[in-house]
């Protein structure tokens, strides 16, 4: 079974201009989360979709938004790039959400805003 | 969900077992404890994960203490690809539900030759 995807896996943006970065889950996956990494702050949580709908949301301001499609796939979108939005963007799928069942990672997307 | 504590950093020689504590002092009955490890700018990997007892697939062991306050995950014996850093996460379930992972520092595991 193919495992979490990410696309792009690099992305080198300048400050003002925005990003949107894609995730495939695992097949009959349903919930997709996202979380930041960064090496002052460690691994945060960003959001969490299960069927389309946005269940959980993580402290992180309003350029921070996502969604999810009907095939579960998702997207996160980042308007207005800042310095400090370069990160490792990393999305993980499970069946059912993080605290109900196992979360699988996919490999991430480094962001460089310059 | 309860928080967790482990060493900021280990050593372990290759081919030895590594025995990476972890703290969860306030853990509750109905949450899990789950281990993933991180490689250099890759995405987290999940290892194992228990509730009440111990816990052995193709990667590692997870042995957890009866009062569920701490527990160890052992790798059999180490290889240089095991050097990673390593997340115990307590998960909740059910009421306590919080609808995301929490991830605190690690442990950074290094296997020298």
């Amino acid at each position: 079974k193919a495992g979490v995807t990410q696309t792009p896996r690099y992305l080198i943006k300048t400050r003002g201009q925005q990003v949107t970065l894609s995730c495939s889950p695992i097949s009959g996956h349903r919930s997709v989360s996202w979380y930041q990494q960064t090496p002052g702050q460690g691994l945060q949580f960003l959001f969490e979709y299960f069927s389309e709908t946005q269940r959980n949301k993580g402290n992180f301001p309003g350029r921070f938004s996502g969604r999810q499609f009907s095939n579960s796939r998702s997207e996160m979108n980042v308007s207005t790039l800042e310095l400090g939005d370069s990160a490792l963007y990393l999305c993980a799928s499970g069946h059912t959400g993080p605290s109900t069942d196992t979360q699988y990672f996919g490999p991430g997307t480094r962001l460089t805003v310059l | 969900d309860a928080k967790t504590t482990q060493p900021p950093s280990m050593d372990c020689a290759e081919g030895r077992a590594a025995n990476l504590p972890c703290n969860h002092s306030t853990i509750s009955g109905n949450e899990y404890v789950y281990w993933y490890r991180q490689i250099h700018s890759q995405g987290p990997q999940y290892i194992i994960h228990g509730l009440k007892n111990n816990e052995t697939n193709e990667m590692a062991s997870l042995i957890i203490t009866e009062d569920r306050k701490s527990s160890t995950l052992i790798l059999p014996h180490a290889t240089l690809r095991d050097t990673a850093v390593y997340y115990c996460i307590v998960r909740g379930s059910g009421s306590s539900n919080t609808g995301k992972l929490i991830f605190g520092q690690g442990t950074t595991l290094q296997v020298k030759p």
